[in-house]
């Protein structure tokens, strides 16, 4: 079956650690973002990329960083340097051509930071 | 600034009542309008993309449409099973592959 997974499902963590959240896709889209959820927010987007080697911030970047090594895999570090890291974490893919444009995700990493 | 709005917050229907969700936006140039669903815990599930005023798109007890200010997902008939908060976010001219989302309408469908 295609289709994106992240891991873990929870995540905890103590302040003053950096975390890694995966990402996965086998749907070979082009395009990877990440957005952050929080309770009465919309997503607010932190990174995304459009292809391999690239990728560009979003409106929350601060205190997270990203890499995209692989078409497949993007994956997201919440740094110690981000104040607010408890949230709900989602990533997405998205094909990005032929007038293609809709975002399909993943089913979340709750964080919890203490 | 661009804003895209969702309305109402919090909606509560019974089994069978049908109605309307609202999202509005002002932006500069619309290349796309979303919406998704989400339930409790979970990832959105993407529904529908509309790109023009009076594009229209159906499925099952959903149908979603756009003006030139806003889309309404009209709900006919709606069941517990469709309790969830639905999305709206918007893609813009000079926005890249980037969307912006509203804040949600929480629905609930009681028997």
């Amino acid at each position: 079956d295609g289709g994106i997974t992240q891991s873990p499902k929870y995540l905890f963590r103590k302040e003053g650690q950096n975390v890694t959240l995966s990402c996965e896709q086998n749907l070979n889209h082009d395009a990877m973002y990440w957005y952050r959820q929080d309770p009465g927010q919309g997503l607010r987007l932190i990174y995304y990329s459009q292809i391999v080697n690239d990728f560009q911030k979003g409106d929350i970047a601060e205190g997270y960083s990203v890499s995209r090594e692989k078409k497949e895999s993007f994956p997201l570090t919440v740094t110690s340097a981000q104040k607010n890291p408890t949230a709900f974490y989602l990533c997405a893919s998205s094909p990005s051509r032929d007038r293609v444009y809709e975002q399909y995700f993943g089913p979340g990493t709750r964080l919890t930071v203490t | 600034e661009d804003q895209v709005t969702q309305s109402p917050e919090a909606l509560r229907l019974q089994e069978g009542e049908s109605s309307s969700l609202n999202c509005s936006y002002t932006v500069s140039g619309l290349r796309g309008l979303f919406w998704y669903r989400q339930d409790p815990g979970k990832g959105p599930e993407f529904l529908f993309t509309l790109y023009s005023a009076g594009e229209e798109k159906e499925k099952e007890r959903l149908k979603a449409t756009l003006t030139k200010k806003e889309s309404f997902l009209h709900i006919t008939a709606p069941k517990p099973e469709d309790s969830a908060t639905y999305l709206c976010a918007v893609r813009l001219t000079g926005g890249g592959n980037k969307l912006t989302f509203g804040t949600g309408t929480q629905l609930k469908v009681e028997l």
